[in-house]
């Protein structure tokens, strides 16, 4: 089965300085990582994605994430903040080729309430 | 760029009562999932259909049902509704590449908020 934890519920944080989400999984199969932003109210924007390539992935919004396998780990990062960052990230994982019958579906943690301060 | 809709986006009902909600994906997007997400939690899966074929179950109870219809949009009827269906509802569409297995981007919905009184 797979699982995904944000480590952490609530982040503050001042304007410019930078942040980092941390979030791990853990599956017996290959996963494709994906971190959503939803601002209050609104539904769920992609920020990024990792399916394979690259273990750094850039996104929108100036945001990045690094995809450690050795350590089942997807933290998203950003060097400097900004107030309108204010927001709940959360990271979901999607099972990767498998001949099994849950493909597609995504399995998200319990995301992290970014609050950037001014 | 179209985005996926969801109708209506605020619903209130009383207990055992049904509700319908709609999902209209994005333009060409062959297949829709559905999610529930409970007050501070995390979205949870509910259903999915790939080419108006239901594709994958989650933890939807047995008052819900689901299709997907040859424009493709979808609906998901839930009936004897209970004070702990109350949640945001989101709708996701992708798009499956022809004979891949779906690793596809899921774009989602606004959402529809459902409380039940």
């Amino acid at each position: 089965a797979q699982s995904v934890t944000q480590l952490d519920s609530q982040v503050p944080v001042f304007e410019e300085a930078p942040v980092e989400l941390r979030c791990n999984y853990s599956s017996s199969v290959s996963v494709y990582l994906f971190w959503y932003v939803q601002y209050p109210n609104q539904g769920l924007q992609l920020l990024l994605k990792y399916l394979s390539g690259s273990t750094l992935v850039k996104g929108i919004n100036g945001f990045e994430a690094e995809f450690n396998k050795s350590q089942t780990s997807f933290h998203l990062r950003k060097p400097s903040v900004h107030i309108s960052d204010t927001a709940e990230y959360f990271c979901a994982v999607m099972k990767g080729v498998d001949r099994g019958s849950t493909l597609g579906r995504l399995y998200f943690g319990r995301g992290t309430q970014l609050t950037v301060w001014p | 760029a179209a985005g996926v809709i969801q109708s209506p986006r605020h619903l209130i009902k009383e207990k055992r009562e049904t509700a319908t909600l709609k999902c209209y994906p994005i333009p060409r997007h062959d297949t829709v999932y559905w999610y529930q997400q409970g007050p501070g939690q995390d979205p949870q899966f509910l259903i999915s259909f790939y080419e108006k074929m239901q594709s994958d179950k989650g933890s939807i109870p047995d008052r819900f049902s689901a299709q997907q219809f040859s424009d493709y949009h979808s609906e998901l009827n839930m009936s004897s509704l209970e004070l702990g269906d109350s949640a945001l509802y989101f709708c996701a569409s992708s798009s499956r590449l022809a004979g891949a297995l779906s690793t596809d981007t899921q774009y989602f919905g606004p959402g529809t908020r459902l409380t039940v009184l």
